[in-house]
């Protein structure tokens, strides 16, 4: 199947950076990507939607200023989290389809990236 | 909210199949079902998907209710490994509940 990577897979930074997480389609065109938070033995939380060229759809209560999210190529989303906190702490997941959400919607899969984990100190 | 329930632990016996429920009463006519199962500490990794009909791969079989209000993932014979969490989720809607977590058991 298609494969998605995260880069990197764990990181550690000072409270009050910034820190950006890469989510690369390997050997598909990702139209849409999604990124997810996912705190310890709780569930994925979706964070937002983004489309390839568009800007992202966040879901309620997500931040769009603090979760930045661009998704500049059919192969590229980056999710960028500001001035992070110790709350911010988490695992945060991407997936991508090659499917469109538009008006025409076109089946296809959703392959997940294997997550890349987020302390903040 | 996301649009599937399940219910949140199930053990299973080696060797037996596994049927994990999942109702999702407000899919819409185009939306597929989706199963997932993480293990921990990794992304999650994708079962099996099916519309209408039932599906069957490598890994397990899909039964999707006639008015397609839930669905049942069926492990024909589930192994050690196997332990996971397993979510269902509606395509389109994206959003994950809190899944089943399967034990199987010796």
């Amino acid at each position: 199947g298609a494969v998605v990577s995260q880069h990197p897979s764990r990181v550690i930074c000072k409270s009050g950076t910034s820190v950006k997480i890469e989510c690369r389609s390997l050997d598909f065109q990702a139209t849409t990507m999604f990124w997810y938070r996912q705190f310890p033995k709780k569930s994925l939380m979706l964070m937002a939607t983004s489309n390839e060229g568009s800007k992202a759809t966040y879901e309620q209560g997500v931040e769009k200023d603090k979760f930045l999210i661009n998704h500049a190529s059919l192969t590229l989303s980056t999710l960028t989290v500001t001035s992070a906190h110790p709350e911010d702490s988490s695992f945060y997941i991407c997936s991508a389809t090659s499917g469109g959400m538009g008006l025409v919607r076109s089946h296809n899969e959703q392959f997940f990236g294997p997550g890349t984990r987020l302390t903040v100190l | 909210d996301a649009k599937t329930t399940q219910p949140p632990s199930m053990d299973c016996a080696e060797g037996r199949a596994a049927n994990l429920p999942c109702n999702h009463s407000t899919i819409s006519g185009n939306e597929y079902v989706y199963w997932y199962r993480q293990i921990h500490s990794q992304g999650p990794q994708y079962i099996i998907h099916g519309l209408k009909n039932n599906e069957t791969n490598e890994m397990a079989s899909l039964i999707i209710t006639e008015d397609r209000k839930s669905s049942t993932l069926i492990l024909p014979h589930a192994t050690l490994r196997d332990t996971a969490v397993y979510y269902c989720i509606v395509y389109y809607d994206m959003r994950f509940g809190a899944g089943t977590r399967l034990t199987v058991k010796p």
